[in-house]
């Protein structure tokens, strides 16, 4: 598998607090993603990223925000959880060649109470 | 931006027999098409992918099919076995940047 971690792994929060997922990758690649996998919904682009500190937004980017300050972490926060953000968060990676294979983190399980 | 359609969203097939899965995807700017499966618990990972410039892709017992005209592709599994019992999800690639738009995903059940 490529060397990518997601953290946490589980995470329970309530209504109105900030969350902060990490994505931690070994590769040196240049891109980075966030998506949320709901059923019915597949896996859907939140926020992506092609460069230390250049982030854009993906198809359902309303109430998440990111950050990239090193090649190897993305940030993904939640800025104030609503019930609604209840989902599975995948980070993927890809390499700098272009389109190719994306290599998935293991998931995060995030719930909102 | 692309939209990608899938479907069934949900498959039974007897244990031998094929599935096939399809897509139509709206960008004719696309040119990239990956397929992923997803067994339960489990990350997405790629089992196949085919560009713009091929109709037809095989590996054992996988095969894609892609038709530019019609922004349609379908993948295609043979002798089904329990093991590929998963989610499955089609992929196009959209705008810069190696984006890819998902389909919804297929959950394929192989009957023993």
């Amino acid at each position: 598998d490529a060397g990518i971690t997601q953290s946490p792994r589980h995470k329970v929060t309530e209504t109105g607090t900030p969350v902060t997922l990490r994505c931690h990758q070994t590769e040196n690649h240049r891109y980075m993603y966030w998506y949320r996998q709901d059923p019915g919904h597949g896996l859907r682009l939140i926020h992506y990223s092609y460069g230390v500190k250049d982030t854009d937004k993906g198809e359902v980017s309303d109430g998440y925000s990111v950050s990239r300050s090193k090649t190897e972490d993305f940030l993904l926060t939640l800025e104030s959880a609503t019930s609604s953000q209840t989902s599975v968060y995948f980070c993927a990676i890809t390499p700098d060649r272009g389109n190719t294979e994306a290599f998935f983190g293991q998931g995060t399980r995030l719930t909102v109470v | 931006g692309e939209n990608v359609e899938q479907h069934p969203s949900t498959l039974s097939v007897q244990e031998g027999d094929s599935a096939v899965i399809k897509c139509t995807y709206s960008d004719s700017a696309s040119n990239y098409f990956p397929w992923y499966k997803q067994e339960l618990g489990k990350r997405p990972q790629l089992i196949i992918d085919i560009r713009s410039n091929v109709g037809e892709k095989k590996d054992q017992r996988i095969a894609v099919t892609l038709n530019k005209t019609a922004k349609h592709f379908s993948l295609h599994i043979t002798e089904t076995q329990p093991e590929d019992s998963a989610v499955y999800f089609c992929a196009a690639n959209s705008g810069g940047y190696q984006k890819v738009t998902f389909g919804i995903g297929t959950k394929l059940q192989v009957i023993p």
